[in-house]
């Protein structure tokens, strides 16, 4: 099955900085990469998402790159700013069409991010 | 437009005992994930409802069930309760066939 490693566990940046949190997986099959933001005692949240016919995705502070080759893709923040602070997960499934319309999200450990004023 | 809810939001049971927990999806969406989140992990995925059948499951034992009904709405019965089975339970919902899923606020269970 698929396996999902993310770094760091804990990153701390100081508000105006850029933050970055890595993911690698191990499913070939595996062509959609959500991104999840949770705030303490909250629900995730769909932050930003790509799929493996595109290497860079970008959405105002947040973009996401995805290198299929080396299986591993990233999530970049610039211009933090201290509600960025929560814990990203980063996810991996193989896409819908592919499984028969059904998909399960294996979901990598979790990064706390941290932004200092 | 209502967004997926679950209850109950909190919930104390001891060893041994069963216990159910409810989703309902998104408005619009036909297809119910349940996730357990152990305390500083990452979600695990247990299963997946559509059309009221179980489409996909993960490595969950089968004291873990669930069912879908007619509204698209689902629950999760855990049985024979352990110490372990302590965790936020997170519904998510989708259309068949989409990627994106959407995640509910949680119950919060603890077995004691």
């Amino acid at each position: 099955g698929e396996n999902v490693e993310q770094h760091p566990s804990t990153l701390s940046v100081q508000e105006g900085d850029s933050a970055v949190i890595k993911c690698t997986y191990s499913d070939s099959a595996s062509n959609y990469f959500p991104w999840y933001k949770q705030e303490l005692g909250k629900r995730p949240q769909l932050i930003i998402d790509i799929r493996s016919n595109v290497g860079e995705k970008k959405d105002q502070r947040i973009a996401v790159t995805l290198n299929k080759t080396a299986k591993h893709f990233s999530l970049h923040i610039t211009e933090t700013q201290p509600e960025d602070s929560a814990v990203y997960f980063c996810a991996a499934t193989p896409d819908s069409l592919l499984t028969g319309g059904g998909n399960k999200l294996t979901f990598g450990t979790g990064t706390q991010l941290k932004v200092e004023l | 437009d209502a967004g997926v809810t679950q209850s109950p939001t909190h919930l104390i049971k001891t060893r041994g005992q069963q216990v159910t927990l409810r989703c309902s999806p998104k408005s619009g969406h036909d297809t119910v994930s349940w996730y357990q989140q152990a305390l500083g992990q990452g979600p695990q995925f247990i299963f997946q409802y559509y059309e009221e059948e179980e489409r996909q499951r993960g490595n969950f034992p089968d004291r873990f069930s669930g069912h879908q009904f007619p509204n698209y709405s689902s629950e999760l019965n855990v049985n024979a309760l352990l110490l372990g089975d302590s965790a936020l339970y997170l519904c998510a919902s989708s259309f068949f066939g989409s990627n994106e899923q959407f995640f509910g606020p949680g119950t919060r269970l603890t077995v004691l």
